[in-house]
């Protein structure tokens, strides 16, 4: 069974319209969570990361928000999408510290 | 600033031969150092890492060699097979209890058909 799973697999998206990405962790308890940003060819940015429930730490300002409602359960989220915003948006989870990080599937969003 | 630093951008190799991937960083605090494969349209993987306490780690036909002194490594992929065609990363990760994973810009390899 697959431990991480992400949601959607793929959106097309206006600018200017919502967005909620969302990640779920499966058979681990209180996992260190953490959301990349990837552009299209390119390396993978640190976007958030969350050691526990409804504490989320930024490290890019991006005009992106994170939230952890749930131990299991991270969300990416934005009121108002730009161009910019199009990519590889990637969850991953770690136990006890932030080494060993293990990755979702991604989800692609395009910005039209 | 690029704090970690990868060459070269791409590689290409005939099948069995050795390949050699390179990776330099900055910040001397960086003591755990994985390395990612990614294919198209995946997520990474987790291919194998090193702690800055060895000089050397070794995972079937893949191996680290770190250098401290000169705050290097690379990734040696040995007998390269075409399923080992992808992008790989490499990332660094402070002893000071961050949460900061960063990665260099990878090292796209393929063979030659």
């Amino acid at each position: 069974a697959q431990t991480i799973h992400q949601w959607p697999v793929a959106e097309i998206k206006a600018v200017g319209s919502p967005l909620s990405l969302g990640c779920t962790i499966k058979g681990k308890s209180s996992p260190n969570l953490y959301w990349y940003w990837q552009a299209t060819g390119g390396t993978l940015q640190q976007l958030f990361y969350s050691i526990t429930v409804g504490q989320v730490e930024s490290v890019v300002q991006l005009n992106l928000s994170a939230s952890r409602p749930k131990d299991d359960q991270f969300i990416l989220s934005t009121e108002k999408l730009l161009l910019s915003h199009s990519g590889f948006y990637l969850c991953a989870w770690s136990l006890g510290g932030a080494d060993e990080q293990y990755f979702g599937p991604g989800t692609r969003l395009t910005v039209l | 600033q690029q704090q970690v630093r990868q060459s070269p951008q791409s590689l290409t190799v005939w099948e069995g031969e050795t390949a050699i991937l390179n990776c330099s960083y900055e910040d001397s605090t960086f003591n755990y150092f994985p390395w990612y494969q990614q294919f198209p349209g995946e997520g990474p993987a987790l291919l194998i890492s090193i702690r800055s306490v060895s000089d050397k780690k070794e995972d079937g036909r893949f191996t680290i060699f770190f250098n401290k002194r000169e705050k290097k490594l690379s990734l040696h992929i040995t007998d390269s097979q075409p399923g080992d065609s992808a992008t790989y990363f490499c990332a660094a990760l402070p002893g000071t209890g961050s949460n900061r994973l960063t990665f260099g810009k990878g090292t796209k390899f393929s063979l030659i058909p």
